[in-house]
């Protein structure tokens, strides 16, 4: 049973630029959440998907920044217009269906953006 | 103040060494996690906890719900250990603010042989 896969691990781009992270939740799993680490600082959570919904976007910034998790495929993190502040390690975490207090989210390895 | 406060921010040891990390929360929860996160960047969920006290392996976790406090402690201490331990909280209604974690700034622990 793979575990909750991202790809790419690293990914570069030039400013303005678009960047688009990809995360596979484990077999099973589907719910997903985005958290970003900036340098030297703690993991924020950034959104809360299930299939073909967004539950929770309230630590996204304004704009620029969208995700989707469609019925079939990966959840997609897009980030338009890159700027250096982006920068950081993106984590996707999955969880089963079940909820409450069951519901243990595990990590994807992460993306690491880099802003020239 | 952060809604979640960890102590220390470091940690140095020597192998074989007892270790506490304490974890203090200011907010409701439904359940407590503990994260460990390898130099290379990838994290690893360790205990999810919303009462008393779970072990695995040299790894125990305990919280205590009315002072809103956690530990991770590990035993007999090895410097495969070394990594950043985090801790982590999910508010207490899961429908609706769904399951987000909110995160501590991480303890960097350091084991020398």
């Amino acid at each position: 049973n793979a575990g909750v896969m991202q790809n790419p691990r690293h990914l570069v781009r030039r400013r303005g630029q678009e960047a688009r992270l990809r995360c596979s939740p484990m077999k099973g799993h589907s719910h997903v959440y985005w958290y970003r680490q900036l340098p030297e600082e703690g993991l924020k959570f950034m959104v809360y998907l299930q299939k073909e919904n967004i539950i929770d976007e309230s630590g996204m910034p304004k704009e620029r920044f969208s995700a989707e998790f469609p019925k079939e495929g990966p959840s997609i993190l897009r980030i338009q217009q890159v700027v250096r502040g982006d920068s950081a390690a993106y984590f996707c975490a999955s969880s089963p269906p079940a909820g409450g207090l069951y519901n243990e989210q595990f990590f994807g390895p992460g993306t690491r953006l880099t802003v020239l | 103040k952060n809604e979640v406060e960890q102590s220390p921010q470091n940690l140095t040891a020597q192998e074989g060494e007892f270790i506490t990390i304490n974890c203090s929360y200011s907010v409701g929860i439904s359940a407590l996690h503990w994260l460990q996160q390898h130099p290379g960047g990838g994290i690893v969920s360790l205990f999810m906890l919303s009462s008393g006290k779970k072990k695995h392996g040299r790894l125990i976790a305990t919280i205590n719900i009315q002072e809103k406090h956690s530990s991770l402690h590990i035993t007999a201490s090895h410097p495969r250990d070394s990594a950043v331990y985090i801790c982590a909280v999910r508010p207490p209604s899961v429908e609706t603010s769904g399951s987000r974690l909110t995160f501590g700034e991480g303890t960097q622990l350091t084991v020398n042989p």
